[in-house]
């Protein structure tokens, strides 16, 4: 069983530019969530992705943005980024069948992006 | 809206002692889950325990155990007999029915060899 892989691992950027972070979901997981994990603090959660749609939104300035492919990988994109945009962004994934998210979501070892 | 206190921002316990993390949270919810995940300095974040609120039976996982009583809105984590690869920060955490995770702001637990 393949588990949830994240890329990159570190990401520098400045203040200002674009960025993209990328996920494979676990095998047999067809649902994606971003959150964003702040030093010393708890994650956040930023959305969720099901059937290449968002299935729920934190709260979030729309220049968080995200995408999920026919193979359920994820791509997370935030525009115009802000000193404080720099964090760990976990990614998990988890099950829906039936119109129902599994409770149980399994998460990546992130991406540690820095904004100068 | 739900949040998730953890009052304990750090806990030191020696080699093969026991340790209790505290966790309370709040929502006007009746279904939920709630979980402890554990996060070591390599990032990752590992479920350690489940838990779902209409069992009124606490969860076991091997050495990890919680406390869980619905009514004062309290799911505390015991660790027994523990051990250095317990060394993580832990989050507590929450899910409704929206099926997003609200975490506590976590606890950092170092195990003294």
């Amino acid at each position: 069983e393949t588990g949830v892989t994240q890329s990159p691992t570190h990401l520098i950027k400045t203040r200002g530019q674009q960025v993209t972070l990328r996920c494979s979901s676990q095998s047999g997981h067809n649902t994606v969530s971003w959150y964003q994990q702040a030093l010393g603090q708890g994650p956040q959660f930023i959305f969720q992705y099901y059937r290449e749609e968002e299935n729920g939104r934190g709260n979030f300035p729309p220049r968080f943005s995200g995408l999920q492919f026919p193979n359920y990988s994820s791509e997370l994109n935030v525009n115009a980024l802000e000193l404080d945009d720099s964090a760990l962004y976990l990614c998990a994934s988890s099950y829906t069948t039936g119109g129902r998210v599994t409770d149980t979501q399994y998460f990546g070892p992130g991406t540690r992006l820095t904004v100068l | 809206a739900q949040t998730v206190t953890q009052s304990q921002p750090e806990m030191s316990v020696q080699e093969a002692e026991t340790v209790t993390l505290s966790c309370t949270y709040d929502t006007s919810e009746n279904n939920y889950y709630l979980f402890w995940y554990k996060q070591p300095p390599s990032r990752q974040m590992i479920l350690v325990i489940r838990q779902e609120a209409y069992k009124q039976q606490n969860a076991t996982e091997n050495r990890f155990s919680v406390n869980f009583q619905k009514a004062a809105k309290s799911f505390s984590l015991k660790i027994s007999d523990s051990q250095l690869g317990d060394t993580a920060m832990y989050f507590c955490a929450f899910m409704t029915n929206d099926y997003k995770l609200s975490f506590g702001a976590g606890t950092t637990v170092t195990v003294r060899a």
